[in-house]
């Protein structure tokens, strides 16, 4: 059974600062990965949408790369800024699924001014 | 704006007084899912929803119903809450089976069964 995880739970850094989120996955037959971004009140964003082909997609000061054999996915932040601060959520879409996303419990971000 | 809104944002409701959660998107997406998130198991999956009138089970689909009778709208339906179904609950829609697409959700419901 496919299992997300992402480390570190939580995160605080000083403005400024790039960084950089880890996702990992248990099985690598997946169609594709999405980063998302979770405020409270607000839901869930779609932030990055990596194909299972690919090796990164980008968007602005955000930079997500995907390493399928391995299982592993990074989320680049770069200059992070007090509105980052937010919760990161993994999810990967099973190949054997029917459109269920499994996500991993996210990591808590933190940026100090 | 696209968006998917989800009707209400906070509830709470006695034990057994059945409820139900609206979820509605105007994008004209085929699927639609709903999904609950626990503190310490994150967002697990419902039911789905692959266009009208189709509908399957997700991971935790005990003690829920959902229908599909027009594309926009995928209501959740609780006939007899319980307290372990104290959540919050997100709508999800894609444009199809989101093998390719970003999957777009609504703000949340956080629903107490006391």
């Amino acid at each position: 059974k496919q299992e997300v995880t992402q480390i570190p739970a939580a995160l605080s850094v000083p403005e400024g600062e790039n960084l950089v989120l880890n996702c990992s996955f248990t099985d690598s037959a997946i169609y594709n990965l999405q980063w998302f971004r979770q405020d409270p009140g607000k839901g869930l964003t779609s932030l990055l949408l990596i194909q299972s082909s690919q090796r990164e997609q980008t968007s602005g000061r955000l930079n997500a790369s995907l390493d399928k054999s391995s299982g592993r996915s990074t989320l680049y932040i770069a200059a992070s800024q007090p509105g980052d601060s937010a919760t990161y959520l993994c999810a990967v879409l099973d190949g054997g699924s029917q459109g269920n996303l499994i996500f991993g419990k996210g990591t808590k971000l933190s940026v100090k001014p | 704006e696209a968006q998917v809104t989800q009707n209400p944002r906070y509830l709470i409701t006695v034990t057994g007084k059945k409820l139900t959660v609206t979820c509605s998107q105007n994008m004209n997406h085929e699927y639609m899912s709903w999904y609950r998130q626990d503190p310490g198991l994150g967002l697990r999956q419902i039911y789905y929803s692959m266009n009208v009138e189709v509908t399957d089970k997700g991971d935790v689909p005990e003690g829920y119903k959902v229908s599909r009778k027009e594309k926009r709208n995928f209501p959740l339906i609780l006939e007899s809450p319980s307290p372990n179904q104290t959540s919050l609950y997100f709508c999800a829609s894609s444009l199809n089976r989101p093998i390719s697409q970003k999957a777009f959700f609504g703000q949340g419901t956080r629903l107490t069964v006391v």
